[in-house]
């Protein structure tokens, strides 16, 4: 069993719609918790940081963090063609130099 | 440009053959990363420095692979006898003991 499990799509949503990505995770000892947009071709850009539990907010992006449930996920409002791309879920032990990433969700909106 | 880059972005080589990438993180970050992406999978870690010290290595680090910081500013990840499961997305990030990583735009490798 992988230590991040991601559903890898692909995910078509309207232009507009809420989009909602989710990873869950194995290892207790992840505190940290991030969410990258890759585009083709491209190196991962990091969107959102949390640490523990916990909600956070910026702009359009929402990252939520349950702990007790091993699971996180990212929303997306009022989601754009330029959102188009794959999102990666990324987690890290305290102390730790090395991320684990998810497999990365595929998600295409539709103007 | 203040980010990561990386350079080639491209390099198609011959099996066998050994290939050199390089890596220059953003000027004040002393930690940098080097993570292999094959396609349809997320990055997977290979090895880690802190300044010129290279202190950890994943097991996906084979022997023929190599990689140096000389000075502590950009890096090097040679790989040696390349096979064609060499091929992939190499990606290089850097930060500062306070910052994420933020990662370059990658070098892809195909080996033929």
């Amino acid at each position: 069993q992988k230590e991040v499990e991601q559903d890898p799509g692909p995910l078509s949503v309207p232009e507009g719609a809420i989009v909602s990505l989710n990873c869950t995770y194995s290892n207790s000892a992840f505190q940290y918790f991030m969410w990258y947009r890759q585009y083709s071709r491209k190196g991962p850009e990091l969107l959102m940081y949390t640490y523990s539990s916990g909600n956070k907010e910026d702009g359009r992006f929402t990252a939520q963090v349950d702990k007790s449930s091993k699971y996180i996920s990212l929303f997306i409002r009022d989601s754009q063609p330029s959102d188009s791309a794959t999102y990666l879920c990324a987690m890290s032990a305290t102390g730790a130099n090395n991320l684990f990433f998810g497999t990365g969700t595929r998600l295409t909106v539709i103007p | 440009d203040t980010g990561v880059s990386q350079n080639p972005r491209h390099k198609i080589t011959k099996r066998g053959q050994n290939v050199t990438f390089r890596c220059d993180p953003i000027s004040e970050h002393n930690r940098l990363y080097w993570y292999r992406q094959t396609l349809g999978q997320g990055p997977e870690f290979l090895t880690y420095f802190q300044n010129e010290a290279q202190l950890e290595k994943s097991r996906l680090l084979s022997d023929r692979f190599s990689a140096e910081r000389p000075k502590g500013s950009f890096s090097t990840l040679e790989i040696q006898r390349t096979e064609q499961g060499d091929s992939a997305m190499y990606l290089c990030a850097s930060s500062s003991p306070t910052s994420k990583q933020y990662f370059g735009p990658g070098t892809r490798l195909t080996v033929t």
